[in-house]
């Protein structure tokens, strides 16, 4: 079956503007997650969905970032007034979370890069 | 404070070595979940294996295996007879019950392997 696409995959933008990826997470995954990756910090976490419970933000760096997911489905990450410390690769992941009594792995789509000049 | 400590940057061998990957962790949870994950030139994260802090059994796959050891906190990996295509950044990931996400996952700083023919 199709696994997790995002969009898009690149991603240019001017420094101050505002951006927004998403993701499509595998159908029947009930958990959906955010990280991002960059050179200096490494994988990050940033906001984790599970079912129609609140979103964990703990992840997210600022207030500029927001996400949410729509239908317990879709999701989009919103990046406002972006800044050049934001440029990585933005990596979203889903799951069947708690389901079947233990932790289930997490399957990624292939990013978005985004680059703020 | 840094989770998962994958302290080789960078493995080189020649084709049909053997490699260990090293990866120690931290966590004060007697529940939590190791993960690792495999990064090609490609740049999608690919699962390889989950293994959950009760079960301590070794794990082999094919030409990968898995040796977890709560006593030392470590859960190493060894590619056996490693190929090119095994050339890819490998990255290690905690998941531990009592935090806020149960599920998100904390990564490693990641080890590239490189393997020449």
């Amino acid at each position: 079956g199709a696994g997790v696409s995002q969009s898009p995959s690149n991603k240019v933008t001017e420094k101050g503007k505002d951006v927004e990826l998403r993701c499509d997470p595998i159908s029947g995954h009930t958990a959906l997650y955010w990280y991002r990756q960059s050179l200096g910090q490494g994988l990050e976490f940033l906001i984790y969905f599970q079912g129609n419970s609140a979103p964990d933000k703990s992840g997210l760096p600022s207030d500029r970032f927001s996400a949410e997911r729509t239908g317990g489905s879709v999701s989009t990450l919103t990046i406002q007034r972006t800044q050049q410390e934001d440029s990585a690769v933005y990596l979203c992941a889903s799951s069947f979370g708690l389901a079947g009594g233990g932790l289930n792995e997490q399957f990624f789509g292939p990013g978005t890069r985004l680059t703020v000049l | 404070a840094q989770k998962v400590t994958q302290a080789q940057t960078e493995i080189s061998v020649v084709e049909k070595e053997d490699v260990t990957l090293d990866c120690v962790y931290e966590t004060r949870d007697t529940t939590y979940y190791l993960f690792w994950y495999k990064q090609p030139p490609s740049g999608e994260l690919v699962f390889l294996i989950r293994r959950n802090s009760f079960d301590e059994q070794n794990e082999i796959s094919g030409r990968y295996s898995w040796n977890f050891q709560k006593s030392t906190s470590s859960f190493n990996f060894t590619i056996t007879a490693s190929q090119v295509v095994d050339s890819a950044v490998y990255f290690c990931a905690l998941s531990e019950f009592t935090t806020d996400s149960w599920g998100k996952l904390q990564f490693g700083a990641g080890t590239q392997v490189v393997v020449t023919p």
